[in-house]
Order: structure tokens, then C-alpha cells, then sequence
């Protein structure tokens, strides 16, 4: 099956410094979704991105499909964006299953 | 409008009990999907439904299986309970069939096995 690395695994950071994850995935795909799992265990969905750049607020994100990798930038880090931060695909011609990466856990301090 | 809901929020079981779990998509959504995270790892597929009918499975024993409703809504149901069985078991909705369709996902069932 597909397999979906994220780097770093772990991650620590004073707030208002900048960050960057890396999601790798090993086959090509057409669904490409980056999540935040806060510490209550609630997945939010943060950007829906099979290919191109989009920016949120302080968060962007950008996959190159042809090289099978994505970035998440988070700028201006806050206590709130603590919580392990996922990326997961979806294979073509599949049903609608995500395969999630290893996680990026964030914590971010005062 | 509300998002996905999920029931009930926490349980605890012992082994060998069978449960069942109740999600809603949002509203308009029609395929719904199953997901497992045990502790320190990420979610894993189990079911997606589709009108109904089952759409996908993953890696899992036939003590699970899952069902979908006219309205949509779905349960999960797993008998024979093991203390491995242990996980927040996360529910998704999407529009349509694919795998190019964003998932939003519901807070979650914590399951506990004793």
C-alpha cells in the first residue's frame, strides 16, 4: 500500500517563530488533506490541497503532485496550534479511504 | 449547519461485549466513513458506505461491520470486544463517492475496554 511520511516527528517552538512540515508519499494521488488533532482528540481539517498552494490566515500549504510532497508553513506560532498535525491521501480510483501519514506532534511554548 | 456528530462520546466495555456506534454526516453528505486511532498512532480505515452500500473495507477483523441507513446516518458495530479494541473510533462524511473528496471528520467515540 501507499506508504505517507511526515517530518519531523516531533517539533517544538517558542510563539511567533515560523514553521514548515513535510508530508512524502510514495504512489500519486488525488485527494490530499492536511488535519489538526488538538489535545481533546478532535481532527479539524485544515486544507484540502491534491495539488496547488492555499493560505488560511497563518497557515498555507502546498503540494507538488509530480513530486509526491507536500508543505504545511505555520507562521507566527500560537500556544493553540500545539496538537500532532497530519497529512493523508487518497489513492485514485479508490473509495473515499485516507491513508494518514506519521504525524508531526507541535507543541509550542510561551 | 451543523458538522458531523458522532455517539455516544466515551464508553467503556469489557471484553467480549459487542457495541455500537452512531454517526450523522453533514447535512447533504452521503457517503460516510469509519476510522480506528489508537494511542499514538494515526487513524486507520475501516468502512466507507455510499448509498447504502459498502463502498470499501480495510484491514480488519469480521467482528466489525457497519451499516448505513436511508437518512444517511451510520453505525459501526463491533462483538467480541478485545482489550486491542481500545481506540477513539472517528466517523467521516463527504458529498460524494471518491477519493478525491475532502473528509470532515466528527469528534469521536473514546472506547475503553476493560
Amino acid at each position: 500500500g501507499i506508504q505517507v511520511e511526515q517530518s519531523p516527528p516531533d517539533l517544538i517552538l517558542q510563539e511567533g517563530a515560523n514553521s514548515t512540515l513535510r508530508c512524502n508519499f510514495s504512489d500519486s494521488v488525488n485527494n490530499l488533506q492536511w488535519f489538526h488533532q488538538n489535545p481533546w482528540g478532535q481532527l479539524i481539517n485544515l486544507f484540502y490541497i491534491p495539488s496547488g498552494t492555499k493560505q488560511n490566515g497563518r497557515l498555507s500549504a502546498t503540494t507538488v503532485a509530480t513530486e509526491r510532497y507536500s508543505l504545511l508553513y505555520i507562521s507566527s506560532s500560537q500556544t493553540t496550534d500545539s496538537g500532532v498535525y497530519f497529512c493523508a491521501v487518497g489513492l485514485t480510483g479508490t473509495a473515499s479511504k485516507l491513508t494518514f501519514g506519521t504525524g508531526t506532534r507541535l507543541q509550542v511554548t510561551l | 449547519d451543523a458538522g458531523v456528530t458522532q455517539s455516544p462520546t466515551h464508553l467503556i466495555k469489557t471484553r467480549g461485549q459487542h457495541v455500537t456506534l452512531r454517526c450523522s454526516p453533514i447535512s447533504g453528505h452521503k457517503s460516510v466513513s469509519w476510522y480506528q486511532q489508537v494511542l499514538g498512532q494515526g487513524p486507520q480505515f475501516i468502512f466507507q458506505y455510499y448509498e447504502k452500500e459498502e463502498r470499501g473495507r480495510g484491514n480488519f477483523p469480521d467482528r466489525f461491520s457497519a451499516r448505513q441507513f436511508p437518512n444517511y446516518s451510520s453505525e459501526l458495530n463491533v462483538n467480541a470486544l478485545l482489550l486491542g479494541d481500545s481506540a477513539l473510533y472517528l466517523c467521516a462524511s463527504s458529498s460524494r463517492q471518491g477519493a478525491n473528496q475532502p473528509q470532515h471528520f466528527g469528534d469521536g467515540t473514546r472506547l475503553s475496554i476493560l
